[in-house]
């Protein structure tokens, strides 16, 4: 069975540039998480999706970022315009249906570097 | 809300010692606990989960934790390291259908001396 997959795997920008992240959950995984991981932190959950609704976006900076999820499958997430905090490895995860104890799959990630 | 304290964010022990990594929760409601693994430059990998069924949780690669509500604690452990299980451990929690989402730790760095 794959695994949920992300690209790029490292990305390097310039602040006030913009980035966009992409994701393939495992298949048939109704449940979409994005989480940020900054340096010496756990991650934090920025966005989850239930097939393409947003379930639960509290943590996520809306003004910059976004994120979408078309057809309940791949899904993106943009940041425009960076900042030097946004630096960080963006995990996405997924599972069966979401609800607990469902176990969440995680993806390498993609390490964004904003100088 | 919930909440996660893991003690010590870089733990040191030999070849064939026993691994004990801490965590301890906050939550209002009975919790879901989680323990992954993440090894460098990869996602994070489920070792084991405690769901309400039994408080002493097996998990893969021989790493098991036990739920004590009276303490709050889900502390992590493995009779023997090995060379191999040197990565970064997360601690989490979840709380509640339709509130699914992972609260983490900030994580314990573990390295084994050979």
């Amino acid at each position: 069975e794959a695994g949920v997959a992300q690209s790029p795997r490292y990305k390097i920008i310039e602040k006030r540039q913009s980035v966009a992240f992409w994701c393939n959950p495992i298949s048939g995984h109704a449940t979409l998480y994005w989480y940020q991981q900054i340096l010496g932190q756990g991650p934090k959950l920025l966005i989850q999706f239930q097939n393409n609704g947003v379930v639960d976006d509290s943590q996520l900076p809306k003004d910059r970022f976004s994120a979408e999820r078309l057809k309940g499958v791949d899904s993106t997430l943009k940041i425009q315009p960076a900042k030097l905090e946004d630096s960080a490895v963006y995990l996405c995860a997924s599972s069966w249906m979401g609800g607990l104890p469902d176990t969440q799959y995680f993806g390498p990630g993609t390490r964004l570097t904003v100088l | 809300a919930q909440s996660v304290t893991q003690l010590g964010s870089h733990v040191s022990v030999s070849e064939g010692a026993l691994v004990l990594l801490r965590c301890n929760y906050s939550s209002s409601v009975p919790p879901y606990l989680f323990w992954y693994v993440q090894y460098p430059n990869q996602g994070l990998q489920l070792l084991l989960k405690y769901t309400s069924a039994a408080t002493l949780v097996k998990g893969i690669n021989g790493f098991e934790a036990e739920f004590k509500k009276s303490e709050t604690s889900f502390h992590l452990t493995k009779p023997s390291a090995h060379m191999s299980d040197a990565a970064e451990y997360f601690c989490a929690v979840s709380v509640g259908f339709g509130n699914e989402k992972l609260t983490f730790g900030t994580g314990t760095r573990l390295t084994i001396i050979p």
